[in-house]
């Protein structure tokens, strides 16, 4: 079956440090990949999708994340990170078969 | 602009209770999703419905059921509401299937059960 891990349940940041949060997949064929974001009170928003070709890929609100197959990872990035950033980000993974997992989230704070 | 609204931001009712969640969505998708939300376990799949009184269990379907009456209406019920039911409720759509597309999201109703 398939699962997301996402090993980091709380990060902290400063205000324009560079941010890199992970996700590892477990998957017998290549996935759908996903990474959403949940701000405070609100619901989840797709921040970037990868389906096929390049492996970098780029999101909005300055995210972007790369497929790594042979280490099964999807982790998504951002050079500088912003304080309106601070939000609770998910990884997920999904196929055409209707199968589809979130992974448990990361929470982000960002300190002036 | 999308948008997927949900009836209640913040919900509390009582153990034993029947509880409607409704969702509606403005974009004309096929597939409408409810999930829970709680600290830990991420989003857990309750239901989803890939067409009109067409239903599918996901994950976690015990103490739910749900109807979809109408396309943009999707409705997720607590027959008898618990307290281990208490938790954030997020539902969202899909212009296809579950596994490889975009999916938008309400807001969410925070349900307490006392």
């Amino acid at each position: 079956a398939q699962s997301v891990t996402q090993p980091d349940i709380h990060i902290t940041v400063s205000e324009g440090a560079s941010l890199e949060l992970r996700c590892n997949y477990s998957y017998g064929a290549t996935p759908y990949l996903f990474w959403y974001v949940q701000s405070p009170g609100q619901g989840l928003q797709l921040l970037l999708k990868y389906f096929s070709g390049d492996t970098l890929v780029q999101g909005i609100k300055g995210f972007e994340a790369e497929f790594k197959r042979s280490q099964s990872s999807f982790n998504l990035r951002k050079p500088s990170v912003h304080w309106s950033d601070a939000a609770e980000y998910f990884c997920a993974v999904g196929d055409t078969g209707n199968q589809f997992y979130f992974g448990t989230g990361t929470s982000l704070t960002v300190i002036p | 602009d999308v948008k997927v609204t949900q009836s209640s931001r913040y919900l509390v009712k009582r153990t034993g209770e029947k509880v409607f969640l409704e969702c509606v969505q403005d974009m004309d998708h096929e597939n409408m999703f409810w999930y829970r939300q709680d600290p830990g376990l991420g989003l857990r799949l309750i239901y989803f419905s890939y067409d009109v009184k067409m239903k599918e269990k996901g994950d976690i379907p015990e103490g739910y059921s749900v109807s979809r009456e109408k396309k943009e209406r999707f409705s997720l019920i607590l027959e008898s509401a618990s307290t281990n039911q208490t938790s954030m409720y997020l539902c969202a759509s899909t212009n296809g299937g579950l596994g490889a597309y975009e999916q938008y999201f309400g807001p969410g109703t925070r349900l307490t059960v006392t």
